[in-house]
C-alpha cells in the first residue's frame, strides 16, 4: 500500500530533551516536507526537501533540523525542544514537481507532540 | 512572502450547494490545490489547478482566476460527512525554491 508513515504518532517530553520524529514513504517520491499545524495558524511548512541531499527551509525552521540521506525517509530533529513547539506535525510527499504537473501531496497520519 | 485569505468558518444545509472562497498573493505562482481534513486527520488532496478555469470532479469543482489571485472550490449535493476543514494552498516556485503555503482553512459545518 502507498503510504506515508510517522513516528512516533504520539510523544510527550520535557524541554531540552533531543528528540527525531521519523518519516518514511514507499512511492519513490522526490519531494518531501514537514508541517507544524497550530489552532489558528493553519500548516506551516518547517523543512522541504527537493531530492536526496537537498533540503531547503519552509517558513518557520527556527528549532528543527532535517537531513535526507535517502530517498524514502527524511527526519525531523528538535535538538532542543521548547514548549512553543508543542504542535501537531505532519509529513508529506510527492512526485517531483514540473510545471502544470498533478503534484499531490501524500500526508503521513501526523505526530501529535507535546513539550512540558 | 504569500498571503493566502479564506472564511474562518461557514455552515451549509445538507443537499445544498456551498462555495468557499481563496484569495492569493504570491510572486512564483505555479499551481493552487485544495485539500479536505477531518478533524484529527491528515489532510487529502481534492483538487489541483494551474490555468484559468474551472475543474470538475464528481461533486467537487474547483474554480482558478490567476489575474485575480482568486480561487473556490464549490461542494454540491452536501453530505453530513463533507463537515471538514477545507485548506486553500498555493505553490511558489522562485528560483531554484519551490514551496507550498497553506491558508488557515474554512470549517464547514454541515448540518441537517
Amino acid at each position: 500500500e502507498a503510504q506515508v508513515t510517522q513516528n512516533p504518532r504520539y510523544l510527550i517530553t520535557v524541554t531540552g530533551k533531543k528528540l527525531t520524529v521519523t518519516c518514511s514513504q514507499n512511492m519513490n517520491h522526490e519531494y518531501m516536507s514537514w508541517y507544524r499545524q497550530d489552532p489558528g495558524l493553519g500548516l506551516r511548512q518547517i523543512y522541504y526537501s527537493m531530492n536526496v541531499e537537498v533540503t531547503d527551509k519552509g517558513d518557520v525552521p527556527e528549532g528543527y533540523k532535517v537531513s535526507r540521506k535517502e530517498k524514502r525517509n527524511f527526519p525531523l530533529i528538535l535538538e532542543s525542544p521548547s514548549p512553543n513547539q508543542t504542535s501537531l506535525y505532519f509529513c508529506a510527499s510527492s512526485q517531483k514537481w514540473r510545471i502544470g504537473a498533478y503534484n499531490e501531496q501524500f500526508f503521513g497520519p501526523g505526530t501529535r507532540l507535546t513539550v512540558l | 512572502g504569500q498571503n493566502i485569505d479564506q472564511p474562518t468558518e461557514m455552515t451549509a444545509t445538507e443537499g445544498a450547494i456551498v462555495q468557499i472562497n481563496c484569495t492569493y498573493q504570491t510572486s512564483g505562482f505555479n499551481g493552487l490545490f485544495w485539500y479536505q481534513q477531518h478533524a484529527g486527520e491528515a489532510p487529502t488532496f481534492l483538487s489541483y489547478n494551474v490555468l484559468d478555469g474551472l475543474e470538475e470532479k464528481g461533486r467537487f469543482s474547483s474554480f482558478l482566476s490567476r489575474s485575480k489571485g482568486y480561487s473556490y472550490l464549490l461542494l454540491k449535493e452536501l453530505q453530513m460527512k463533507d463537515s471538514a476543514s477545507y485548506l486553500c494552498a498555493v505553490r511558489d516556485d522562485t528560483g531554484t525554491a519551490s514551496k507550498l503555503t497553506f491558508g488557515t482553512g474554512t470549517r464547514l459545518q454541515v448540518t441537517l
